[in-house]
């Protein structure tokens, strides 16, 4: 069953602005999970954050999670061309299953 | 290069055929995934396997039927398939499920 659910569905942004996506899920987690996936290729994960922890920074992207709310942000700051494709959030609820949610398909105008 | 090898990356099959996807990785991790991509639905979890074992079959068809012979290999055989299997099929390996690496997919059509 799906748990994580990506918020909006498409975003079209300018190059060089933020983007920003949600994530809500449902149940219980020992950690959240983004990914990006460029059309027709695999999943890359970007970034883990734990169930403790509430935010944390790779190079441009910054997530959130808040627990209480069960629902988890990615920014990515000064866009680029390069970052147009799908992410995806899944979590981790420690029972071998990693659940995806339907992603966000960012695009970023030139 | 993501160190999770899928292949064939393309595959065309009759409803009669019996084809086989194939995945490798080169990671050392535990555990090995399926997860079925189709348009405009979430990834849906096939099945896991730890160390060779599996530990889950989400309600899959037994058209569909997975091997894995070893912690590196994963196999998922198919047969009698339906054109609404066509999908992306994809694979990826773990360490005690944290995080994900995925290989780059097989693109199945069932004709």
């Amino acid at each position: 069953s799906q748990q994580g659910e990506e918020d909006p569905q498409a975003l079209s942004i300018q190059e060089g602005e933020n983007a920003t996506m949600n994530c809500s899920y449902k149940t219980s987690i020992n950690n959240l999970q983004w990914y990006r996936q460029n059309s027709g290729r695999g999943l890359v994960h970007l970034i883990l954050i734990r169930s403790n922890e509430r935010e944390k920074h790779s190079g441009r992207l910054r997530v959130t999670l808040d627990t209480s709310k069960k629902s988890s942000s990615l920014l990515i700051t000064a866009s680029r061309a390069a970052d147009t494709a799908s992410y995806f959030c899944a979590t981790d609820a420690s029972d071998d299953k990693i659940i995806f949610g339907k992603g966000t398909r960012l695009h970023i105008l030139p | 290069e993501t160190g999770v090898t899928q292949t064939p990356r393309h595959l065309v099959m009759g409803m009669t055929n019996k084809k086989s996807l194939k995945c490798e990785q080169h990671l050392g991790h535990n555990a090995m995934y399926w997860y079925k991509q189709s348009a405009k639905k979430p990834l849906e979890l096939m099945f896991v396997y730890n160390f060779k074992e599996q530990t889950e079959n989400n309600s899959v068809p037994s058209r569909f039927s997975p091997e894995c012979p070893n912690s590196s290999h994963l196999f998922l055989h198919l047969h009698t398939l339906q054109p609404e299997d066509s999908a992306l099929y994809l694979c990826a390996s773990s360490q005690e499920a944290k995080p994900l690496f995925f290989g780059e997919g097989s693109r199945l059509t069932v004709l």
